[in-house]
């Protein structure tokens, strides 16, 4: 089992309706969760951090479940420009702090 | 602006030939990563590096070494590569080893043959 599964898509989303989907993780102990957003041969690049309680900027809102291991990401009243790949990231503490990625899941908005 | 800079976006090499991936940051940040990005498998760390000579062992560091002269650069090299070492390389760095937020190169595509 992978440590940092996601359904790798591709969404498929009207322009201006709500999508969103999960990230589960392995490790109990994991630290501390992010989405990055990695948009079409660019690089991936930090989108949000996700907090115990929530966190919303603009649009997108995450979510973290200890109980359940997994983390999610809404994003809300979409645009053609949030089409792009958004990756899990895992920091595992017993892992020496180092980030663990998940596969990614696509996101394509049409007009 | 933060800048990681990857030497070359695409190379093309034989099997055997010895392969270096240069990246240099102009942020003075102390962590430096490489990873390679392959569909379906996400980002896998190959090495990492907190500071300047210093270096570990990501998951998959087999096949690879790294070098880190000065704080701004860390090189990937391949002694012989091989064809399943085709794939995407990403080199990141980072202020605080436990920080989510890395910054990214734009990549370096190597097509091996």
């Amino acid at each position: 089992r992978k440590e940092v599964e996601q359904d790798p898509g591709p969404f498929n989303v009207p322009e201006g309706a709500t999508v969103a989907f999960n990230c589960t993780y392995s490790n109990s102990a994991s630290q501390s969760f992010f989405w990055y957003r990695q948009d079409c041969r660019k690089e991936p690049k930090l989108l949000m951090s996700v907090y115990s309680s929530g966190n919303e900027d603009g649009r997108f809102t995450a979510q973290l479940n200890r109980a359940s291991q997994y983390i999610s990401l809404l994003i809300r009243d979409s645009k053609l420009s949030d089409s792009a790949t958004y990756l899990c990231v895992v920091n595992f503490k017993a892992a020496g702090n180092k980030l663990t990625f998940g596969g990614g899941t696509r996101v394509l908005v049409k007009p | 602006d933060v800048k990681v800079t990857q030497s070359s976006r695409y190379l093309v090499k034989r099997t055997g030939e010895k392969v270096f991936l240069e990246c240099v940051q102009d942020m003075d940040h102390e962590n430096m990563f490489w990873y390679r990005q392959d569909p379906g498998l996400g980002l896998r760390l190959i090495y990492f590096s907190y500071d300047v000579k210093m270096k570990e062992k990501g998951d998959i560091p087999e096949g690879y070494s790294v070098s880190r002269e000065k704080k701004e650069r860390f090189s990937l090299i391949l002694e012989s590569a091989s064809t399943n070492q085709t794939s995407m390389y990403l080199c990141a760095s980072s202020s605080r080893l436990n920080t989510g937020e890395l910054f990214f190169g734009e990549g370096s595509r190597l097509t091996v043959l």
